[in-house]
């Protein structure tokens, strides 16, 4: 699976759209960017995943560009609920594929 | 449907003791996954099953570790003689026949 970076953590003012960045510049034709987050404590939560084409369901957004070097997860109304760990994933889709979780970005949301 | 269901939520054993951590999928689902997370460090993969097989065992240490998932009953992961080292929080995922991993809440082994 390709290698993925993100921010060590960012901040967000509640009400606002957080925008998360992840950049996967070795990202293979096959794979899928997949987003996951950890609110504290809890077990990993699957947020949303997409190939090429930007994806949008009922919690967020991810915009993928065209050369799929990088991509960007949209919350489009922060609220303190969302303060976690944010795990972008490149992987193969395939049975029993592991996920492979890297460091992800804290994000901070705020009043 | 329920989600991903882990037992116990926390699990207090002394050094040497046996720990077995219970998982039970979401119905429907016949694949399983156990990661675990060290204090302070990311999710670590350790082991995937489906019923009745291991299909992926990379991630589980060499020693003092195994899991099964029967045909009938929630997926088990058991550490024989516990140390320090394995105090963890250890989480459960399963999916069904796509890809998409749903995790349960996790067990807490603290080892004093």
């Amino acid at each position: 699976d390709a290698k993925t970076t993100q921010p060590t953590s960012m901040d967000c003012a509640e009400g606002r759209a957080a925008n998360l960045p992840c950049n996967h510049s070795t990202i293979s034709g096959n794979e899928y960017v997949y987003w996951y987050r950890q609110i504290h404590s809890q077990g990993p939560q699957y947020i949303i995943h997409g190939l090429k084409n930007n994806e949008t369901n009922e919690m967020a957004s991810l915009i993928i560009t065209e050369d799929r070097k990088s991509s960007t997860l949209i919350l489009p109304h922060a609220t303190l609920r969302d303060t976690a760990v944010y795990y972008c994933i490149v992987r193969v889709v395939e049975y029993g594929n592991k996920l492979v979780f890297g460091a992800g970005t804290i994000l901070r949301v705020k009043s | 449907n329920a989600g991903v269901m882990q037992n116990p939520r926390h699990l207090v054993r002394r050094r040497g003791q046996e720990a077995r951590l219970r998982c039970s999928p979401m119905k429907g689902h016949s694949h399983v996954y156990w990661y675990r997370q060290l204090p302070e460090e990311g999710l670590k993969f350790m082991v995937y099953l489906q019923k009745e097989n291991i299909i992926d065992e990379s991630g589980m240490p060499k020693e003092r570790f195994s899991a099964e998932f029967p045909k009938e009953g929630p997926s088990i992961l058991r550490i024989q003689q516990v140390v320090r080292g394995d105090s963890a929080a250890y989480f459960c995922a399963s999916s069904p026949t796509g890809p998409s991993q749903f995790f349960g809440p996790g067990t807490r082994l603290t080892v004093l």
